[in-house]
C-alpha cells in the first residue's frame, strides 16, 4: 500500500534553517507529484508547493519564494522540503502529501505531518 | 489567489443528522474541488476529488456536488466518528489554496 513517512520533529531558532523527509513507497515514485503543506496550531491548512520528481520541476507559493526548497531523491523514493530563515510564525506541522492520477489531481495519500517549532 | 470560503466555520448536530457544508471559490474551477476530513493530531483524509467522486473506502454516507464557484458537502446520518473537521481545497491553479474549515462538533 501507499506510505508516506516523515522525519521527526525539529526545535529550531529563528534565523535557522529546517530540512524535513519524506519516505514513499508502495507506488511507482516518478509517477505523481509530490506536495508540502503545513498547518500552525489551530489554523486551515497551506500549501507551500510541488515537485514533479520525474524531472524535478517545483512550483512553490508566493509567500514562500526563496525560503523553501522542494528537492526529490529518487533513489531513496524521497522528497525534501527545506525552509531558510524561520520565524515563530513558521511553527507548524509540515506534511508531505502525494497527488492523485484523476484528471481534477486531489492530494490522495499523507505523510503523518513533522512539527517544527520556532523558539529562541 | 483563488480564495475559498468555507461555511459554517463550525457546526453542531447529532447523530443521525443530515449536515451540508459550503465551499465557495473566488473564480471559475469547474470540478477541480476537493473535500479533506481532519481530527484532531492526524493528517487530512481525502474524501471526495473531482468536487462528487468518493475517494475509496469513504463511506457512502459521504457526497459532494456542485461545479464552477459554489460547492457543497453532504454528509447524511452522521456517525460517531464524522465528528471532525472538513477542509474543501481547489487544484485548478497554484497556489492550490484550502478553505479555513468547518469544526462539526
Amino acid at each position: 500500500q501507499v506510505q508516506l513517512v516523515q522525519s521527526g520533529a525539529e526545535v529550531q531558532r529563528p534565523g535557522a534553517s529546517v530540512k524535513v523527509s519524506c519516505k514513499t513507497s508502495g507506488y511507482t515514485f516518478t509517477a505523481n507529484y509530490l506536495h508540502w503543506v503545513r498547518q500552525a496550531p489551530g489554523q486551515g491548512p497551506e500549501w507551500l508547493g510541488w515537485i514533479n520528481p520525474n524531472i524535478g520541476a517545483t512550483v512553490y507559493g508566493q509567500q514562500f519564494q526563496g525560503r523553501v526548497s522542494i528537492t526529490v531523491d529518487t533513489s531513496l523514493r524521497s522528497t525534501f522540503m527545506e525552509l531558510r530563515s524561520l520565524r515563530s510564525d513558521d511553527t507548524a506541522v509540515y506534511y508531505c502529501a502525494r497527488e492523485g492520477l484523476d484528471g481534477t489531481v486531489p492530494l490522495d495519500h499523507w505523510g503523518q505531518g513533522t512539527l517544527v517549532t520556532v523558539s529562541s | 489567489d483563488i480564495q475559498m470560503t468555507q461555511s459554517p466555520s463550525s457546526l453542531s448536530a447529532s447523530v443521525g443528522d443530515r449536515v451540508t457544508i459550503t465551499c465557495r471559490a473566488s473564480q471559475n474551477i469547474h470540478t477541480y474541488l476537493h473535500w479533506y476530513q481532519q481530527k484532531p493530531g492526524k493528517a487530512p483524509n481525502l474524501l471526495i476529488f473531482g468536487a462528487s467522486n468518493l475517494q475509496t473506502g469513504v463511506p457512502s454516507r459521504f457526497s459532494g456536488s456542485g461545479s464552477g464557484t459554489d460547492f457543497t458537502l453532504t454528509i447524511t446520518s452522521l456517525q460517531p466518528e464524522d465528528f471532525a473537521t472538513y477542509y474543501c481545497q481547489h487544484s485548478y491553479s497554484a497556489p492550490r489554496t484550502f478553505g479555513q474549515g468547518t469544526k462539526l462538533e
